[in-house]
Order: C-alpha cells, then structure tokens, then sequence
C-alpha cells in the first residue's frame, strides 16, 4: 500500500527565510506527486504537481526517486505562505485512480 | 458560481441517528470523493466515485454510506455505526480520463455528534 509521510507537523520561520516542506513516500509503482494547500477559511486547492515541473507562488518541488522524496521549497518566505501544506501521491487501485494524502505541515511565517 | 458545494456548513446531530451530508458539482466531473479531515490526521478517503451508479469504498468506509444517482451529486450518509463521526468532511471531484488529475474541493461540512 501506498504512505506519503509528512515529518513536521509545524514549520515556524520569519519572513524572508528560505522554506523547506518534507515530503516522503513509499508506493511500488511510478508515483505522481501533488502539493495541496488550504489557507485559512479557503478550501483546499492543488499548489503544485510533480509532472508540470512548475513553479507556483515562488514554490517548487523536485521528485526524487532515489530518495522516495518530494520536498516543497521557497528561497524566500512571505507572510501570506502562512497555511496547511498537504503532500499527495496519486495511485492506482484496481483501475481507479486515488489520492494518498500526508498529514499536512502547518507552514507560519512570522513578519 | 461554478464549483462544488456542500451543505450544510454546520450539522449537529445526536447519537445514534443517521445524518446525510450534501455534495453538488457542477464542474462536469465524472469522479467524486468523500474525505475526514481529522487534526494532526490529514484526509483519509472514505468513498469515491468514477461514474454514475458505481463508488468504492475507500481506506475509512466503516459507518459511511453513499449514493451516485446522479453524475452531480454524490451525499454520504454517516449512520450510527460509525464510532466517532464528529469531523470536518470534505467532498472533491475531479477529471476521470487522466491519471494526473487535479481533485477539486468543496468548503466542507463540520458535523459535530453529541
């Protein structure tokens, strides 16, 4: 069975300060990767997917399948970062695809 | 206003009764999902649906019920056999043609039984 794996639950930085989100996971097929992020009092909404190789918001994500990682970085922190991150993979179950949600870092950036 | 809702915001309810949790889309979207968002737990899928007339349940189904009667809706009932069924519910939909999809949310339902 498929596991993402979110080691922080609370990451607390200042402004300007480079962000680093873990991501890990464990599935024994090609994964796809997602970040979701709900900001307070907003419904949660995709951020970034591994396969687009985007950079949203200033955030990006590079899979890493040596290491089974995901991680969501910034350089460069701002205040309206603060919100629940969510690392996603996406599978296959018996023909359907679902996601396996982590159980989300709570990113704060202090002014 | 396109998108998914969910109704109601709030839901109270005593033991032992079932409650049915309201989900709409009209995004078009063949697949729905139910998730618990529970704090420090993350979303765990309780049932999902890639076509009308046919769901699946998910990895927390005990207790829970659904329908897809229609390609639009998709509402969970959560029955009194569920043994903490005090939780925020989530309801997305999403794209069924592409194994990278985008699910997309609804504001949630807070059910809170006393």
């Amino acid at each position: 069975a498929q596991r993402v794996t979110q080691p922080e639950k609370l990451l607390s930085v200042f402004k300007g300060a480079p962000v680093e989100l873990k991501c890990n996971y464990s599935y024994s097929g090609s994964p796809e990767l997602f970040w979701y992020v709900q900001y307070s009092r907003q419904r949660l909404q995709l951020l970034l997917r591994h396969i687009s190789r985007e950079s949203i918001k200033g955030f990006t994500a590079d899979l890493n399948k040596g290491e089974t990682s995901f991680h969501l970085k910034k350089p460069f922190a701002q205040e309206e970062d603060s919100a629940m991150y969510y690392c996603a993979l996406s599978a296959q179950n018996s023909g359907y695809s679902t996601l396996t949600f982590g159980k989300g870092t709570m990113l704060l950036v202090s002014p | 206003d396109g998108g998914i809702t969910q109704s109601p915001k709030y839901l109270f309810r005593k033991e032992g009764q079932n409650v049915t949790l309201s989900c709409e889309q009209n995004l078009n979207h063949d697949a729905m999902y139910w998730y618990r968002q529970d704090p420090g737990q993350g979303l765990r899928l309780i049932y999902y649906s890639q076509i009308v007339n046919d769901f699946q349940k998910g990895d927390i189904a005990e207790g829970y019920s659904v329908s897809r009667e229609k390609k639009e809706s998709f509402p969970l009932t959560v029955t009194s056999a569920q043994k903490n069924p005090t939780a925020f519910y989530l309801c997305a939909s999403s794209t069924a043609d592409s194994y990278s999809y985008e699910q997309y949310f609804g504001p949630g339902t807070r059910l809170t039984v006393t």
